[in-house]
């Protein structure tokens, strides 16, 4: 399986845009990038995917690096609830890897206010 | 909205005794993915089933089960159990096929609250 590489934590200010970072230099041309995270306590939850293109949605963008080896999910205004661990994980698009989700270390993310 | 549901929330045994844990998927979810979650560790893929029949299959014990039922609710049984079995247990519904083949999905994967089970 093609592995991320996260780094263990960072730290942001509320209201301020937080930059997480992933490497996968090993992608597949038929793996999606899939973001997840997980708050205190709860399960983890989806945040953001995209295969080629930097992506929008109402919880976060991914930018996409040209030659797919990396990628960053952008929080455009952390707020203390973004408080987290998040996951960069890839997934075949053809589905060899049946589905699951392989977790990797990911990124705790603080928030000071 | 309806989301996944996991009992009991919390279980404590002892050691030998056996667990059972039940995932409700949300509706007309017919995938259901199970993961363990210990101290300080990050979710490790148990095992899965689509339509009632298992999809795939991970690190899961031997003396672990699991069978998905008629409406799609998930059963995790677990016996002879260890002091190592104590982790979080999250079942992960999604509304897709699991992705086999040569269909293109990206189906999302919706986690339920966790069932807290501690060995003593």
């Amino acid at each position: 399986d093609a592995k991320t590489t996260q780094p263990n934590s960072m730290e942001s200010n509320e209201e301020e845009p937080v930059h997480l970072p992933c490497n996968h230099s090993t992608i597949s041309g038929t793996d999606y990038i899939h973001w997840y995270r997980q708050l205190p306590s709860q399960g983890p939850e989806y945040v953001i995917h995209g295969l080629t293109s930097n992506v929008n949605n109402r919880m976060a963008s991914l930018a996409i690096a040209e030659d797919r080896k990396s990628s960053t999910l952008i929080l455009h205004r952390a707020t203390l609830r973004d408080a987290a661990v998040y996951y960069c994980i890839l997934r075949d698009l053809w589905g060899n890897q049946g589905g699951k989700l392989i977790f990797g270390q990911g990124t705790e993310l603080s928030v000071k206010p | 909205a309806a989301g996944v549901i996991q009992s009991p929330r919390h279980l404590i045994k002892e050691k030998r005794e056996t667990a059972t844990l039940k995932c409700y998927p949300i509706p007309r979810h017919d995938t259901v993915y199970w993961y363990q979650q210990g101290p300080g560790q990050d979710p490790q893929f148990l095992i899965s089933f689509y339509e009632k029949m298992q999809s795939d299959k991970g690190s899961i014990p031997d003396r672990f089960s699991a069978q998905q039922f008629s409406d799609y609710h998930s059963e995790l049984n677990m016996s002879s159990l260890e002091l190592g079995d104590s982790a979080l247990y999250f079942c992960a519904s999604s509304p897709n096929e699991p992705l086999v083949g040569l269909a293109e999905s990206t189906d999302t994967q919706y986690f339920g609250p966790g069932t807290r089970l501690t060995v003593l």
